[in-house]
């Protein structure tokens, strides 16, 4: 069973407008990490956010924010006046103790960004 | 730049031979993952390795196989390649405490098997 769940495959809005992508998880452990992390055509993944399972606050990065939402299992990602470098392939992934804290992603989520 | 860095970034096999990819972790970190990323789909967990010991393995058969070295550097062996194994293999470091930091990606090695 697909335990993190990317329900967008693709995006595409036009430079200057906010963009949030979607994450939704499944975990029966009380300890987990949510990550984020962009895949650019290169390949490497470059990560974005780590957020653990007893820190609900919402956070801010620059252009980037994140909101945690245990009640709804969610982790969603929020651009906000995208630029077209944020075109790019974006995962959300989860980590948790029962699993030796191995990544496991979502299929991702692929935004263009147009100008 | 992550610091991990993997060779060779591309390689083509025949089927039913075996191939070894090689990662060279971030400088202070213990923990080696390997993934594979099949076209259009989320990186798949293989195996982590941490201190020299296998430290967990995802839905993958024996016939991959790693190693990690006293310098945190580590292989990936697959024997007996099969057309599916064409795939991008990622592998990442992190620093294993009390759960894992962030992990850092190499560029990954492009495997085509024909």
């Amino acid at each position: 069973a697909q335990k993190v769940t990317q329900a967008q495959t693709e995006i595409s809005v036009v430079e200057k407008e906010d963009v949030t992508l979607d994450c939704v998880y499944e975990t029966r452990d009380t300890t987990y990490y949510l990550f984020w992390y962009k895949q650019p055509p290169s390949g490497e993944l470059v990560f974005l956010i780590r957020r653990n399972s007893f820190d609900e606050q919402n956070e801010i990065s620059g252009r980037y924010s994140w909101n945690f939402q245990k009640s709804t299992s969610s982790f969603n990602f929020t651009i906000t006046a995208s630029q077209v470098v944020d075109s790019s392939v974006y995962f959300c992934a989860l980590s948790e103790a029962g699993s030796g804290y191995a990544l496991n992603f979502g299929k991702g989520t692929s935004l263009l960004v147009t100008p | 730049e992550t610091g991990v860095t993997q060779s060779p970034t591309h390689l083509i096999k025949t089927r039913g031979q075996q191939v070894t990819l090689r990662c060279s972790s971030q400088s202070g970190h213990n923990t080696v993952s390997w993934y594979q990323q099949a076209l259009g789909q989320g990186p798949q967990f293989i195996f982590q390795y941490y201190r020299e010991e296998e430290n967990g393995r995802g839905n993958f058969p024996p016939r991959f196989s790693g190693l990690q070295f006293p310098n945190y550097s580590s292989e990936l062996n697959v024997n007996a390649l099969e057309l599916d194994d064409s795939a991008l293999y990622l592998c990442a470091s992190s620093l294993f405490r009390q759960g894992n930091t962030e992990a850092f990606f190499g560029q990954g090695t492009r495997l085509t098997v024909v």
